[in-house]
């Protein structure tokens, strides 16, 4: 596709289930973000994946967030053993190293 | 970690007025773009400014970029309805604590601009 795609766009689980949240970033794209919103709130930064180099970690808000990337394609964030407070929109963007950012329409996660 | 400071965090005001954001930090970026999302969409550009002191205007929305390239602002003159929804900025810089150049969003300010 022509943009960047996540899916699924709408994800309800029950507490303490494992969730897999899913990123296709446009190809060629090196630089892809996760970020997390809440409800009527700005962006909170998660994670940061440029080609090859180690990820940027730093906004992952617990060990039970992590994500992965398979070379400069597909992204999956996965948050385990989830709590109410996790829900949110999450946001997956790509760009070509540091250029415009483009963003998926997120996935709506609620947690019971 | 790069930090994007923006304020205000939330703005209510009427058809007509005139606003200002701001986007402030301490870290040097070489480039700063601007974003806006609107309610179940994600965030697109709407501006990029790359040299200290550049202004670039966009119909009604007027943004410039600190001759530092540490803040930037954006206005908007007689403000619509149809302006309504969260301004980002997002700064371009090398991040020594990532060893990585990223792009450093703020949290965003969100506009609602009454009929």
């Amino acid at each position: 596709g022509a943009g960047v795609s996540q899916s699924p766009s709408n994800k309800v689980t029950e507490k303490g289930k494992d969730v897999e949240l899913r990123c296709d970033p446009i190809s060629g794209h090196t630089a892809l973000y996760w970020y997390r919103q809440r409800l009527g709130q700005g962006l909170e930064f998660l994670i940061y994946f440029q080609g090859n180099s180690a990820p940027d970690k730093s906004g992952l808000p617990s060990d039970r967030f992590s994500a992965e990337r398979t070379g400069e394609s597909v992204s999956t964030l996965t948050i385990q053993r989830t709590q109410q407070e996790d829900s949110a929109v999450y946001l997956c963007a790509s760009s070509f190293v540091v250029t415009e950012a483009f963003f998926g329409q997120g996935t709506r996660l609620t947690v019971v | 970690t790069q930090l994007l400071e923006q304020s205000p965090q939330f703005l209510s005001i009427q058809e007509g007025e005139n606003l200002t954001v701001y986007c402030n930090s301490s870290s040097v970026f070489s480039s700063l773009q601007w974003y806006r999302q609107e309610p179940g969409e994600g965030p697109v550009l709407l501006v990029t400014v790359v040299t200290g002191g550049e202004v670039k205007k966009l119909k009604r929305l007027t943004f410039q970029f600190g001759d530092a390239r540490k803040d930037s602002s954006l206005h908007i003159t007689a403000a619509q309805p149809g302006d309504t929804g969260l301004y980002l900025c997002a700064g371009e810089g090398w991040d020594s604590g990532a060893g990585s150049y990223q792009l450093t969003f703020g949290k965003g300010t969100k506009l609602s601009v009454i009929p």
